[in-house]
């Protein structure tokens, strides 16, 4: 068990919907970052919080908004929907802006798993 | 742009029979080298972090090792639990731009 946290685990909807999906770091961890695997992708490194603010952005879509609340959870909202968002969707932590200890360490949840139809 | 490309995308070996994967990389700067593995449904589990050419890290029957283009997974003897994804990630400088870009991963199964 990692000690992150990601809910929902599985969630099918259908194009055009709205979803939100949910991370709870490790206990003390401050930064938080957001990925989406699919078969034909791998993992893409999507957005990054520490602290509450933004710190670096990959390839999200417009459709895609994040963001890290006081207590440290975050949330990736989903929009206008398509088939194509279809994936894995990962959270991760760390204790420092760079990573963990080991810098680069990163302590990833067990995903939520959407299904577009 | 970084870039991290491994090799090759699925291996299958025979329990015991010991082979290397490989991540090949383009970054700015490196400021980290990671290694991660991942099982079927489940997120990454961090391995390694190398930082400089020239070092190594072992870990039961892995060892990684950084090139100033490259790294290596060695699996020395493999056991069939040994069967995963390995995720190689690169994190360049300056870090604050902190994000890690994770390469496609190499699926390991192992055959008893």
């Amino acid at each position: 068990d990692s000690g992150v946290t990601q809910t929902p685990k599985h969630l099918i909807t259908a194009t055009g919907q709205r979803v939100t999906l949910r991370c709870s770091p490790r206990s003390g961890d401050l930064s938080v970052y957001w990925y989406q695997q699919s078969l034909d992708q791998g993992l893409q490194f999507l957005i990054q919080y520490y602290n509450g603010e933004e710190r670096a952005k990959g390839n999200i879509l417009e459709r895609f908004s994040a963001q890290q609340f006081p207590d440290l959870h975050s949330e990736l909202n989903l929009s206008s929907l398509e088939l194509g968002d279809s994936a894995l969707y990962f959270c991760a932590s760390s204790s420092r802006l760079a990573g963990g200890a080991g810098t680069g360490e990163l302590f990833f949840g067990e995903g939520s798993r959407l299904t577009v139809l | 742009e970084d870039q991290v490309t491994q090799s090759p995308e699925a291996l299958r070996l025979q329990e015991g029979e010991s082979s290397s994967l490989n991540c090949s990389y383009t970054v700015s700067g490196l400021r980290g080298l990671f290694w991660y593995r991942q099982d079927p449904g489940k997120g990454p589990e961090f391995l390694f972090t190398l930082y400089s050419a020239g070092e190594e890290k072992e870990k039961e029957r892995l060892k990684a090792t950084l090139t100033k283009k490259e790294s290596f997974l060695h699996i020395t003897a493999p056991k069939p639990e040994d069967s995963a994804t390995y995720l190689c990630a690169v994190q360049a400088r300056p870090s604050s731009a902190s994000k890690i870009i994770f390469g496609s991963g190499t699926r390991l199964s192992i055959r008893p």
